[in-house]
């Protein structure tokens, strides 16, 4: 069974643009959720989507925002890039309910 | 306010030098406690999910126990490949979120 996919795995963008990420889930998840991992913050929320469904959101400001299709594959923006937006952006997804994510590898963003 | 605090930050061993990792947590109405192990520059790897107090489960040289204030990840004779950073999450709450709570994590390293 194949895992999570996201893509890019890497990307390099400067102050004041926008990018988008996308998180493929495990065939058969339908929930899918972002997480922003920083050296200084570690792991945080940013939001989950369940049948195109925002369910949760994060502490995060407008700039974040994110969508989910029909198939489950989810998308996150960011506008305005900022530095200290410079992170591992990763998505982990499950089946439905409270029940166990699993992670993909992530797509390290530096923004200059 | 949810949180989860592990310790201890940063743990050396020797090869076959037994320990443990520390999670503990302060939430109103866990759901569930994971266990994530990380490689540098992955995705968590999920390695063990808990329910309930005085639940146990183990794979391999690891072990994770619960009490209703704690966790612990008991390390049986490490190899230099269980090296890496060791997460703790919980679940928390009411609703049907899947939202995960992040501990800043145990980097541990044996040492051959």
């Amino acid at each position: 069974k194949a895992g999570v996919t996201q893509t890019p795995r890497y990307l390099i963008k400067t102050r004041g643009q926008q990018v988008t990420l996308s998180c493929s889930p495990i065939s058969g998840h339908r929930s899918v959720s972002w997480y922003q991992q920083t050296p200084g913050q570690g792991l945080q929320f940013l939001f989950e989507y369940f049948s195109e469904t925002q369910r949760n959101k994060g502490n995060f400001p407008g700039r974040f925002s994110g969508r989910q299709f029909s198939n489950s594959r989810s998308e996150m923006n960011v506008s305005t890039l900022e530095l200290g937006d410079s992170a591992l952006y990763l998505c982990a997804t499950s089946m439905s309910g409270q029940e166990t994510q699993y992670f993909g590898p992530g797509t390290r963003l530096l923004v200059l | 306010e949810d949180q989860v605090t592990q310790s201890p930050e940063a743990l050396r061993l020797q090869e076959g030098e037994s320990s443990s990792l520390n999670c503990s947590y302060t939430v109103s109405g866990l759901r569930g406690l994971f266990w994530y192990r990380q490689d540098p520059g992955k995705g968590p790897e999920f390695l063990f999910t808990l329910y309930s107090a005085g639940e146990e489960k183990e794979k391999e040289r690891l072990k994770a126990t619960l009490t209703k204030k704690e966790s612990f990840l008991h390390i049986t004779a490490p190899k230099p490949e269980d090296s890496a950073t060791y997460l703790c999450a919980v679940q928390a709450g009411g609703g049907a979120t899947n939202k995960l709570i992040f501990g800043t994590g145990t980097l541990l390293a044996v040492q051959p």
